[in-house]
């Protein structure tokens, strides 16, 4: 089982419509969740973290649930420049604090 | 958010060549500096680990004879493709770690990604 899986995608919705992507990781000692954002051909950038109270940014809004090992993200209102792929990564525990990645899926906004 | 470069930004080569990558925080000393490799539509794979005046840590399966990582600065860590191969074509990215940053220990900020190209 892979360590961060997420939906294989790509979504291909239109301007406005609410989207959601799924993300479970495997190791139950993980300690910290986020969101990244990578557009084609560049690095990822932090979109948001995701806490267990859940939290929301405007349009998008993430929740976590520790006992189904299960985190999501949903962008309400999709813009064009939504269009990207959002990366659910992973801190585990231990002294160098190591990002683990999924594999991401891809979002395609459509006019 | 803090800086980081990353130098050059593209590579091609001929194989059996060595290539350096060099990562840079603009802004903060980090004492810790990540790097990844990404191939087409695959996830980042955490590749070394670079301390400051140590010697890096390498996941399993990445050799470290072949992906040389000097981390001689607080500001600066480099990463040696040495006798690059096609199959070593891939996007190689670096983060550093800023433990004064709002996360705390845990905020990585990262590089812009270096597309190396071995023909």
């Amino acid at each position: 089982r892979k360590e961060v899986e997420q939906d294989p995608g790509p979504f291909n919705v239109p301007e406005g419509a609410t989207v959601a992507f799924n993300c479970t990781y495997s190791n139950s000692a993980s300690q910290s969740f986020f969101w990244y954002r990578q557009d084609c051909r560049k690095e990822p950038k932090l979109l948001m973290s995701v806490y267990s109270s859940g939290n929301e940014d405007g349009r998008f809004t993430a929740q976590l649930n520790r006992a189904s090992q299960y985190i999501s993200l949903l962008i309400r209102d999709s813009k064009l420049s939504d269009s990207a792929t959002y990366l659910c990564v992973v801190n585990h525990s231990g002294g160098y604090s190591t990002l683990t990645f999924g594999k991401g899926t891809m979002l395609l906004v459509s006019p | 958010g803090a800086v980081v470069s990353q130098h050059p930004s593209r590579v091609i080569c001929k194989s059996g060549t060595s290539v350096k990558i060099e990562c840079r925080s603009l802004d903060f000393q980090a004492t810790t500096m990540f790097w990844y490799r990404q191939f087409p539509k695959q996830s980042l794979m955490l590749m070394a680990t670079s301390n400051e005046g140590s010697k890096a840590t390498y996941e399993q399966g990445v050799e470290k004879d072949k992906f040389l990582i000097n981390h001689a600065s607080l500001t600066l860590s480099t990463l040696t493709v040495t006798s690059a191969h096609p199959e070593d074509s891939s996007f190689y990215i670096c983060s550093a770690r800023d433990p004064s940053g709002s996360w705390g220990y845990n905020e990585q900020f990262f590089g812009p990604g270096t597309r190396l190209t071995v023909l």
